[in-house]
This record gives C-alpha cells, sequence and structure tokens, in this order.
C-alpha cells in the first residue's frame, strides 16, 4: 500500500521560478526521503531528513518535514528545464527496512 | 562497482514462459532491495535481503516470483510463468547501511506478450 501521497500530481512551471511539491503519509516515521526520476527508469536519491529535523538544504532544494501534520514539503528554487523529472517521497519507520513510496509528482520546467 | 547494475535492461517474454533479472549491488552495500513499477505509478516493495538475515519476502506478489542473493551480492529475481500484468519496470536498489539513502540501478523493463 502507499503510505507517501504527493501532491500536486502535476505541476507545470516557467524556469526560473520555485516548485512546491507536498507530501503526506500515514504512520510513524524513522525518516523521510526525496527520490528524482527521469523517463521511467532509475531512482536518484536527493535528500533524507530524519524524523526529529525539521528542515534540510541541499543546493537548490529545501525539504520541511512536520511528524505533528505527518507532512513534508520539498521545494526546488530557481527551477531548469533539466529539473523536469517525476518527484516521489518516500518513507521508513518502524521495524521495516524498506521503503514505501508515493505515487510521485510530475514536474515540468518550461524553458 | 560505481553503481548498482541491472540486466537486461529490456525483456520481452511470451506469457508462461519464466524470466530472470540479475542485480549487482554496489560493492560492500550489504542491503538490497527489490521494487516494481507500473507505468505511472509509484514503486512497490518486491523483497529485501540484509546480510545473512533471512529476506523479507513480505512484498512478493504470489508464489510464482522469488528470489536469492548468492554470497551476499548478486541478487537475482525469478518470475515462473509470467502473466501480462507482470509487465512494468523492476527496480533493484542497495545501501550500506539503515538511515541512509537508496541507490538505484535502471530497471529492467519486463514486457509480457
Amino acid at each position: 500500500s502507499q503510505q507517501g501521497e504527493e501532491d500536486p500530481q502535476a505541476l507545470s512551471i516557467q524556469e526560473g521560478e520555485n516548485a512546491t511539491m507536498n507530501c503526506s503519509y500515514k504512520t510513524s516515521i524513522n525518516n523521510l526521503q526525496w527520490y528524482r526520476q527521469n523517463s521511467g527508469r532509475g531512482l536518484v536519491h536527493l535528500i533524507l531528513i530524519r524524523s526529529n529535523e525539521r528542515e534540510k538544504h541541499s543546493g537548490r532544494l529545501r525539504v520541511t518535514l512536520d511528524t505533528s501534520k505527518k507532512s513534508s514539503s520539498l521545494l526546488i528554487t530557481a527551477s531548469r528545464a533539466a529539473d523536469t523529472a517525476s518527484y516521489f517521497c518516500a518513507t521508513e519507520g518502524g521495524s521495516a527496512r524498506q521503503l514505501t513510496f508515493g505515487s510521485g509528482t510530475q514536474l515540468t520546467v518550461l524553458p | 562497482g560505481a553503481g548498482v547494475s541491472q540486466s537486461p535492461s529490456n525483456k520481452v517474454t511470451e506469457k508462461g514462459k519464466d524470466v530472470e533479472l540479475r542485480c549487482d549491488p554496489i560493492s560492500g552495500h550489504t542491503a538490497l532491495y527489490w521494487y516494481r513499477q507500473s507505468l505511472g505509478q509509484g514503486l512497490e516493495f518486491l523483497i529485501y535481503f540484509q546480510g545473512n538475515s533471512a529476506p523479507d519476502k513480505s512484498g512478493l506478489p504470489s508464489d510464482r516470483f522469488s528470489a536469492e542473493r548468492t554470497g551476499g551480492s548478486v541478487s537475482t529475481l525469478t518470475i515462473q510463468r509470467t502473466q501480462q500484468e507482470d509487465s512494468a519496470v523492476y527496480l533493484c536498489a542497495s545501501r550500506l547501511t539503515d538511515g541512509t539513502g537508496y541507490t538505484f540501478g535502471s530497471g529492467t523493463r519486463l514486457t509480457v506478450v
């Protein structure tokens, strides 16, 4: 079953704008991760935020985590056409050692 | 190796045939995962290997699916008597320790005709 649910399902913006994607989940977690996927093949790990962290930055990426609301957001600043991809959140929690993925947000950055 | 390697990259098979998919994880990564992704969908967990522990097979959809990991390194996912609903991209991932990100392979696109 899907643990994380992203919204929006699809997002289209102009190059240079910021893109914000949201993720909600249902059960307690140890950490939440964001991945990027191009062309329906391998995923690339972007950033991991632990349950005791509230915000994390990596380059143009900013991730927030609100465990009281069971939600996270991924902000990509100053977007580029090359950021066009699907973005997935995934949660890891409890005794399970596998990530549970949401259904993803398809981001299109128009040049 | 430098990354997770999967083979073949594409496989077309006839319904009812068996297929084997291979995954070479990053050297030294003790944890290995198989996921599958149907068109436009999120990833569905299949099976997880960690060192010499018994694998977590809780995600395997039926007894037609099996996987093994030899010598704590290479893994093969076998699908017997393939069905059309088995068509998907099968992704392998490895990681060094709990609480870190996964490194994914490029996947095997399986098409059952």
